[in-house]
């Protein structure tokens, strides 16, 4: 069981948006603000998409943003494509220096 | 461009010691602007950190693998490694290794660069 928890799935068309939230506690997500979303095609590296809660790096689409309220970080994927279609995980630090992921997201683009 | 290769044993006996290599090519581990950190994946499940190491040794490890976890570095070779002992069925996984940033002398927790991992699995 995940420390950090997302929804199994998500879907969305073509040119749609869709977020995935990610909910873990004061102890991690809601502490700091290094919340991390990574993107992962089977058979390949993953990749980050987002770092320290909503910051992109060079090469990453604009179209992918991340957010923080609360507990719950999101991740938003606008303009949908099809090469978006990929597993997603969440990652937060939390206390005492460790670090923790959630169970990950299938992103299917229908 | 740099690149992360693991390789090790793909089959590991219950009650043994894993051991994990991990090559950085294309940049220097001995880097200060990088942690290098692992990463494992059980089939059908979330990824969990096992634990990370900056060149002059130091380390963090998750605190629930703490007891059974060594990260080394050999800058020689500009490899790391992971030793994993007393190995279960639940350590079947896809074992990544991973780049992390230093910014402003702070670990970033964030890994910018992954290998595309090795999968390990324990049986009899």
């Amino acid at each position: 069981q995940s420390a950090l928890t997302q929804p199994p799935s998500a879907s969305g068309s073509p040119g749609q948006s869709v977020t995935i939230s990610c909910t873990g506690t004061s102890s991690d997500v809601g502490g700091y603000n290094y919340v991390s979303w990574y993107q992962h095609h089977p058979g390949k590296a993953p990749k980050v998409m987002i770092y320290e809660v909503s910051k992109r790096p060079s090469g990453v689409p604009d179209r992918f943003s991340g957010s923080k309220s609360g507990n719950t970080a999101s991740l938003t994927v606008s303009g949908l494509q099809a090469e978006d279609e990929a597993d997603y995980y969440c990652s937060s630090y939390a206390d005492s220096n460790n670090l923790v992921f959630g169970g990950g997201t299938k992103l299917t683009v229908l | 461009q740099l690149q992360l290769q693991e390789s090790g044993p793909g089959l590991v006996r219950p009650s043994e010691t894993l051991s994990l290599t991990c090559t950085v090519s294309g940049g220097a581990i001995s880097s200060s602007s990088y942690y290098w950190g692992w990463i494992r994946q059980p089939p059908g499940k979330g990824l969990e950190w096992i634990g990370s190491i900056y060149y002059s040794g130091s380390t963090y490890y998750n605190p629930s693998l703490k007891s059974r976890v060594t990260i080394s570095v050999d800058m020689s070779k500009n490899q790391f490694s992971l030793k994993l002992s007393y190995i279960a069925a639940a350590d079947t996984a896809l074992y990544h290794c991973a780049r992390q940033p230093v910014v402003r002398n702070f670990l970033n927790w964030h890994f910018d660069l992954w290998g595309r991992g090795t999968l390990v699995t324990v049986s009899s």
